[in-house]
């Protein structure tokens, strides 16, 4: 069945970028997605992209899509420690109904 | 404000209870699920419903039912059926490609 990869944790300094790589498996997914998730909380969606684009910018986030290799990566400018939080990848071909969610990787900022 | 609000924010149920998480949008979208999510895992689907009076099984159902008898109300039922209920539900609702979250449950057995 498809499937979304991400490695578990990610730790960088304060100013730094951050890179969060994602995986998947399902070759005619029209959507993916990055969520932000905060202690306790429910999730925020951050950005998507649709499969025929290459690459979205939204102020401190970039996001690439390698849609020959199934690879999606979320790149978060300056971090901050506001943005320590776990960063879900997802992928869904249907525009919301079974999206396939990644298990999370959690992001530690360093002061 | 628009959005979508999880009911109550912590639940502790007897082995053997049911017990029903509420969720509640006015985003107008005809579209709502319910997830659960464990630790280190991503969210699985256990319920969807694209329209009232629709719902449709994800792929953990066994264990919970829900109900839509409203647009705006999407509640799930952890039965005694469910072994191992323990987890953090969410509810999400979604226009288009665009989900939007609630801030979810934790559901604890005790």
């Amino acid at each position: 069945g498809e499937d979304v990869e991400q490695s578990l944790f990610l730790s960088v300094r304060e100013g730094d970028s951050s890179v969060i790589n994602c995986t998947y498996t399902d070759s005619s997914s029209t959507y993916l997605y990055w969520y932000k998730q905060e202690p306790g909380a429910g999730l925020q969606l951050l950005t998507y992209i649709f499969s025929n684009m290459d690459m979205k910018q939204d102020q401190r986030l970039t996001v690439l899509l390698n849609k020959k290799d199934k690879h999606l990566s979320l790149r978060i400018a300056d971090t901050q420690t506001g943005d320590s939080a776990i960063y879900f990848c997802a992928e869904s071909n249907t525009g919301g109904f079974k999206t396939i969610f990644g298990a999370g990787t959690r992001l530690f900022v360093k002061a | 404000d628009g959005g979508i609000t999880q009911s109550p924010k912590y639940l502790f149920r007897k082995e053997g209870q049911n017990v029903t998480l509420s969720c509640e949008q006015n985003l107008n979208h005809d579209a709502m699920y319910w997830y659960r999510q464990d630790p280190g895992q991503g969210l699985r689907l256990i319920y969807y419903s694209q329209i009232v009076n629709d719902f449709q099984k994800g792929d953990i159902a066994e264990g919970y039912s829900v109900s839509r008898e409203k647009k705006e109300s999407f509640p799930l039922t952890v039965t005694s059926a469910q072994k191992n209920p323990t987890a953090f539900y969410l509810c999400a609702s979604s226009s288009g490609a665009k989900a939007f979250f609630g801030q979810g449950t934790r559901l604890t057995v005790v």
